[in-house]
Order: C-alpha cells, then structure tokens, then sequence
C-alpha cells in the first residue's frame, strides 16, 4: 500500500463543535488534498497543500480550515460543524514527477448531529 | 471551471454481460484515468493513459484515450460479481495541474 492513513475512520459529532481529522502518509509526497464525497456530486475538493505550510483552496472550502506543520500530516478542520457536513472526506496524495494520479485513503466518515 | 461529464450515472447488468462507460469534457486532457471504489474504501487507480489514442487493458478492464483528447471510454468484459462499484474518470492536463474528477458510473450487477 502506498502509506495513507486517515484517522479516525468513522466519527459523530454535534452541530457546533470544532472537529478535526487527520491525514498522514509515508511516502514523502509533497502534495496532498482533502475531498468530500457526497451522492450526486463526486469528488469536490475542499483544500489543499502543495508544501510545508503551503495551502489553497479548493471548490467547496467554506467551513473547512487546513494546517500542514509536516511533509506527513495534513489536517483538515471543521471549525464549527454542520448537518451539511456530514460526508465521507477523503485525503488523497502525489509526488513530483508522479504520473500515475493520486492515492487515497480509505476515508473518513463523519456524521454531524 | 473544467468538468468531466461521466455516463451513464449507473448500471444494472447481468453477471456475465460487458459494460461500456464515458467520460467527455469541453476541455483538452493529457492524462485520463480511470478510478475503481469499493464501498468503504478510497478509489484505486485501474488505467492510466498517457496519450491520444492510445488503448490500455488491465485485465478484463480496457479503456481508450479518445483521440480529441476531450474523452475516454472504459469498458469492462464478462462482468463478475467484485466488478460491483464506483468507477471515476478523471482527466489531468499536466503533472502540475490538479486532477479533475467526473461525478462515477455506480455499477449494479444482478446474479
């Protein structure tokens, strides 16, 4: 496997409440994105990072806040969370000079109550 | 913004039966791939192609870079059970250029 993890795998939370989760890898990519997944709409991209403490936005970004302290780490934060956040957010990762596309994690599902 | 229209959305086929899927877009690729989720899973790459025209197979898989360079068809032979799933097209026009994915095929197969 390509050494993604995304943690936790499956979380439930409160409207209201900051939530945090985390994408880590091993492989010393220097890219790597944060997707939501919803039915009817795909992928959309919420952030992402092409650096240490490089980030972007992406097409859904409103909500979401990012950090990236570590080649490794890539968290994406729910700042204050909502019913319409409730998806399944999954962080995807490519190296330069990597032609094979991105590799995703196994994804998070979250629940917003 | 650049998109990818993927069709059909979804699928009901017999055990057994061959699937044909596309993907087009407005805008020019040089890269398209081809992207398989499992329920509970991430997607997984299954094709890469890196050239107009060009036909790749993995298996029973095989998908073709159209030669306009704005769609790819993927199609899949003799259908089996584990072929259940989301299939993603996506197209990239340089390694520095973020990958942009269609909306998936959901693929049903009935015993």
């Amino acid at each position: 496997d390509a050494g993604i993890t995304q943690s936790p795998r499956h979380k439930v939370t409160e409207t209201g409440t900051p939530v945090t989760l985390r994408c880590h890898q091993t492989e010393n990519h220097r890219y790597m994105y944060w997707y939501r997944q919803d039915p009817g709409h795909g992928l959309r991209l919420i952030h992402y990072s092409y650096g240490v403490k490089d980030t972007d936005k992406g097409e859904v970004s409103d909500g979401y806040s990012v950090s990236r302290s570590k080649t490794e780490d890539f968290l994406l934060t729910l700042e204050s969370a909502t019913s319409s956040q409730t998806s399944v957010y999954f962080c995807a990762i490519t190296g330069a000079g990597v032609r094979d596309g991105y590799t995703f994690g196994s994804g998070t599902r979250l629940t917003v109550v | 913004g650049q998109q990818l229209n993927q069709s059909p959305q979804s699928m009901f086929i017999q055990e057994g039966e061959d699937v044909s899927m596309n993907c087009t877009s407005s805008s020019i690729f040089n890269t398209w791939l081809w992207y398989k989720q499992e329920p509970g899973e991430g997607p997984v790459l299954l094709i890469a192609l890196y050239k107009a025209g060009e036909l790749t197979s993995n298996g029973r898989l095989t998908a073709q870079f159209g030669i306009t360079r704005k769609d790819s068809f993927l199609n899949i032979s003799a259908s089996i059970p584990s072929d259940v799933g989301i299939y993603f097209c996506a197209g990239q026009l340089t390694r520095d250029d973020k990958i942009i994915f269609g909306k998936g095929t959901r693929l049903h197969i009935l015993p």
